[in-house]
């Protein structure tokens, strides 16, 4: 099956700098690539997602980057406030549409 | 909107009892739900793949007489924990895929489920 692998699990940033989380997957299936947000006690908000026809998607202060030859994916944050702090997750999927998820990145922006 | 709701959102219960957890698509139809397991810290499990109308896919592991899956219409979907142990003390998150839409899934508020 896939196997996402998350890194890194902590990250703290100043106010108004940039975040990056890497992402590697195992399956050369895979197709959909989802990155998730979560803050404590909710479910999961999608954030972005990036489809393995296209190698960049971009909304405001977030972008995606996806590189199938080398099968990883990455999360760029810009400009990064106190509430992008939370716990984000990559995902991905195959045409069976079964999301496996990394680990995890906790985020901490500092005012 | 792609709005999923799930209820209750938390629910304490003794031993040996069983709990029925609901996720709804409160504003489309999804053919297909599924249902995630996250323990403190740690990211999400599948559990089951539910579909509209037919038997759930549970992934391995995961004991599908003690996780009961119903998914009656295209706007809900109900997982039943029969015999609760503490060992069974999580939090379970439901997501839903549109009707005929792409792979994106929806995910719920999760339901916090605490057995004494």
């Amino acid at each position: 099956g896939e196997n996402v692998e998350q890194h890194p699990s902590t990250l703290s940033v100043q106010e108004g700098d940039s975040a990056v989380i890497k992402c590697t997957y195992s399956d050369s299936a895979s197709n959909y690539f989802p990155w998730y947000k979560q803050e404590l006690g909710k479910g999961p908000q999608l954030i972005i997602d990036i489809r393995s026809n296209v190698g960049e998607k971009k909304d405001q202060r977030i972008a995606v980057t996806l590189n199938k030859t080398a099968k990883h994916f990455s999360l760029h944050i810009t400009e990064t406030q106190p509430e992008d702090s939370a716990v984000y997750f990559c995902a991905a999927s195959s045409n069976d549409y079964k999301l496996s998820f990394g680990a995890g990145t906790t985020v901490t922006v500092r005012a | 909107g792609a709005v999923v709701s799930q209820h209750p959102s938390r629910v304490i219960c003794k031993s040996g009892t069983s709990v029925k957890i609901e996720c709804r698509s409160l504003d489309f139809q999804a053919t297909t739900m599924f249902w995630y397991r996250q323990f403190p810290k740690q990211s999400l499990m599948l559990m089951a793949t539910s579909n509209e109308g037919s038997k759930a896919t549970y992934e391995q592991g995961v004991e599908k007489d003690k996780f009961l899956i119903n998914h009656a219409s295209l706007t809900l979907s109900t997982l039943t924990v029969t015999s609760a142990h503490p060992e069974d003390s999580s939090f379970y998150i439901c997501s839903a895929r549109k009707q005929g839409g792409p792979d994106t899934q929806y995910f719920g508020p999760g339901t916090r489920l605490t057995v004494l």
